[in-house]
């Protein structure tokens, strides 16, 4: 079991640049979720989804776009990157099975400069 | 989400008893309380769960007081690699649900 991973692990963009992060788990989970987290903060709600085909916003969604086109895959898009998306980003998830636990697993992470 | 409150930062050392505690006034009736521990470098991962009283597993211990408003997590005999950020969150369970992370508590344990 690989848990939660991410793709890439680090990446650095030019403002106005695109890219996609990919989030995939292997836990057959329902609910997904991308973080961000800022220097010295919490993490961050971007956008999360409760199953395959299914997304919505979070906390601070703006800039930002998802897809979960496959259960186990959830992709998170900067279609054109700022300097103040510049962050690590983390993916986590959730079986929906866990209605008593407040349990969701996280992925290492992916850090993201924007110059 | 119920807001909580916690200390910014602790110090201890080696082989002490470290209790942090965060206080959570407007926590609702269906709310659990719940304590995450992230190292530098990596996602947050879950330590403990609980709704009332003390809730104890392999890693640490939960008291929570009978009005709920406050809650203390108990980690024993702390060790270097217990240098973490642990986060105390508030709210409903069920994986639908979304998790609000404060900026926690930064443990910083010495030899």
């Amino acid at each position: 079991n690989a848990g939660v991973t991410q793709t890439p692990k680090f990446r650095v963009l030019k403002t106005g640049q695109s890219m996609t992060l990919l989030c995939a788990q292997d836990m057959n989970h329902e609910y997904m979720y991308w973080y961000r987290q800022d220097p010295g903060m919490g993490l961050r709600l971007i956008h999360y989804s409760v199953g395959e085909g299914t997304t919505a916003k979070g906390e601070v969604p703006d800039g930002y776009n998802v897809s979960r086109l496959k259960k186990q895959n959830f992709l998170l898009g900067l279609e054109s990157a700022a300097p103040s998306q510049t962050s690590v980003y983390f993916c986590a998830s959730i079986s929906a099975g866990d209605v008593s636990s407040y349990e969701q697993y996280f992925g290492p992470g992916t850090r993201l400069t924007v110059t | 989400l119920a807001k909580t409150t916690q200390p910014i930062s602790m110090d201890s050392y080696e082989g002490q008893e470290v209790n942090i505690t965060c206080s959570h006034n407007n926590i609702a009736t269906n709310d659990y309380i719940t304590w995450y521990q992230q190292f530098p470098s990596q996602g947050p991962r879950f330590i403990i769960q609980g709704y009332k009283t003390k809730v104890t597993n392999e890693v640490a211990s939960l008291f929570i007081p009978a009005d709920r408003k406050s809650s203390t997590l108990s980690l024993p005999r702390v060790s270097l690699s217990d240098t973490a950020v642990y986060y105390c969150l508030v709210g409903p369970t069920g994986g639908g649900n979304k998790l609000t992370f404060g900026t926690g508590t930064q443990l910083k344990v010495e030899l």
